[in-house]
């Protein structure tokens, strides 16, 4: 059973980091493209950042360039989202998600329970 | 960045009613589009891809259509486990971008 759990969210002062991890499990980890979705409270849903099977391409949403990181460690079947200068504005709940191509295209067909990152003084 | 555009915002049907949820791209988008639905304090899961392919493990009352620019969801026969946000996706380029999603309620 394909299984992903995120940790690492709380309250963090504005300015401030925090680094987000995903575990995952019951598949090939090694072999999938990772991403992060974030949902501000009571809002949609936002693409934040994708990092390949094996980090070789990595995207990041413009809101969030320059401040956040994803990365994974294939060994460790994890990922991270590190975050820094956080802004009020980056307040939501983070989800990971396994980014598959079934047919045209590519989708979210796994989704964590999601982290909730608070960013307030 | 390519704007999805879902409507209604919200509707309320009755227990055994035909459902119709639309998604329009800024631009056309071929068939990469998926549809997700998430409960109330869920994480999204995984409907159609590919505008028209049933993800396993989902019931066959959910359907999709469309190619281009214009895209449907259809429940046939709503039922009470189906109170949820429903939201379409984009994958033709990236940043992948999501419609502002449709509230589904029972009248």
């Amino acid at each position: 059973e394909v299984q992903l759990v995120e940790s690492g969210g709380g309250l963090v002062k504005p300015g401030g980091s925090l680094r987000l991890s995903c575990a995952a499990s019951g598949f090939t980890f090694s072999s999938y493209t990772m991403d992060w979705v974030r949902q501000a409270p009571g809002k949609g849903l936002e693409w934040v950042s994708s990092i390949t099977s094996s980090s070789s391409y990595i995207y990041y949403a413009d809101s969030v360039k320059g401040r956040f990181t994803i990365s994974r460690d294939n060994a460790k079947n994890s990922l991270y989202l590190q975050m820094n200068s956080l802004r009020a504005e980056d307040t939501a709940v983070y989800y990971c998600a396994r980014e598959n191509g079934q047919a045209a295209g590519t989708e979210f067909d796994y989704w964590g329970q999601g982290t909730l990152v608070t960013v307030s003084s | 960045d390519i704007q999805m555009t879902q409507s209604p915002s919200s509707l309320s049907a009755s227990v055994g009613d035909r459902v119709t949820i639309t998604c329009r791209a800024s631009q056309s988008i071929s068939n990469y589009l998926n549809w997700y639905q998430q409960k109330p304090g869920k994480a999204p899961k995984l409907l159609i891809y590919a505008a028209s392919n049933l993800q396993t493990g989902v019931p066959s009352r959910f359907s999709g259509s469309g190619s281009g620019t214009d895209f449907t969801l259809t429940i046939n026969s709503l039922q009470p486990e189906d109170v949820a946000t429903y939201y379409c996706q984009q994958s033709y380029s990236s940043p992948p971008t999501f419609g502002q999603g449709t509230k589904v309620e029972i009248k």
